[in-house]
């Protein structure tokens, strides 16, 4: 099946640096990548759609200046995150869909902000 | 806007043995799909099973069917024969049907299930 590339898995870093996350699509090329966010023991939370070459889409409540997404080519797109505080500490997922076929999930980063 | 509705935070099966998860949504769209997502302790996004919405027939997977009652927007998943590696949080997910658009996953609040011997 498809598989889509998250990196880094695990980030510890200090409040106030801006940390990035890679999504790869690395055996088709995803018209649009997903962004979600997973706090402990609930649910995805979409927080914006990217398409190729375009604007991200943000979902309410979520900053657009503060967790920036460039999806440059159909294969990569990156969330930063910038000026990480504790309160961004959360589990990121990253998905890659094209067309009607279901979405493939990369396998998470997680986050913390000391 | 659409909502998908988990009504169980936890079940608990017995191995061998079956489970059903329910799920209804809610929706104005008469085209979607629907999925069953399964998410072990590693937090590894696993699409478990698929249903189109213009589709009758129920999809199956091996072990995993699923109920789907378009008029009463209501889609179960019945796990059979359930083994241990089936604990995991299990999400149902509504996609809107744009043709030939990759749209966003709704999802759950999911439902925690654990197998027992």
């Amino acid at each position: 099946g498809a598989v889509v590339s998250q990196h880094p898995s695990w980030v510890i870093c200090k409040s106030g640096t801006s940390v990035k996350i890679e999504c790869r699509s690395l055996d088709f090329q995803a018209t649009t990548m997903f962004w979600y966010r997973q706090f402990p023991k609930q649910s995805l939370m979409l927080m914006a759609t990217s398409n190729e070459g375009s604007k991200a889409t943000y979902e309410q409540g979520v900053e657009k200046d503060k967790f920036l997404i460039n999806h440059a080519s159909l294969t990569l797109s990156t969330l930063t995150v910038t000026s990480a505080h504790p309160e961004d500490s959360s589990f990121y997922i990253c998905s890659a869909g094209r067309g009607d076929q279901p979405q493939h999930f990369g396998d998470g980063t997680r986050l913390s902000i000391l | 806007a659409q909502t998908v509705t988990q009504s169980q935070p936890e079940m608990s099966v017995q191995e061998a043995e079956t489970v059903t998860l329910s799920c209804t949504y809610d929706t104005s769209e008469s085209d979607y799909y629907l999925f069953w997502y399964k998410q072990p302790p590693s937090r590894q996004m696993i699409l478990v099973i698929r249903q189109e919405a213009y589709k009758q027939q129920n999809a199956t997977e091996n072990r995993f069917s699923v109920n789907f009652q378009k008029a009463a927007k209501s889609f179960s998943l019945k796990i059979s024969d359930s083994q241990l590696g089936d604990a995991a949080m299990y999400f149902c997910a509504y996609r809107g049907g744009l043709t030939g658009t990759a749209s966003k996953l709704t999802f759950g609040t999911g439902t925690r299930l654990q197998v027992t011997l």
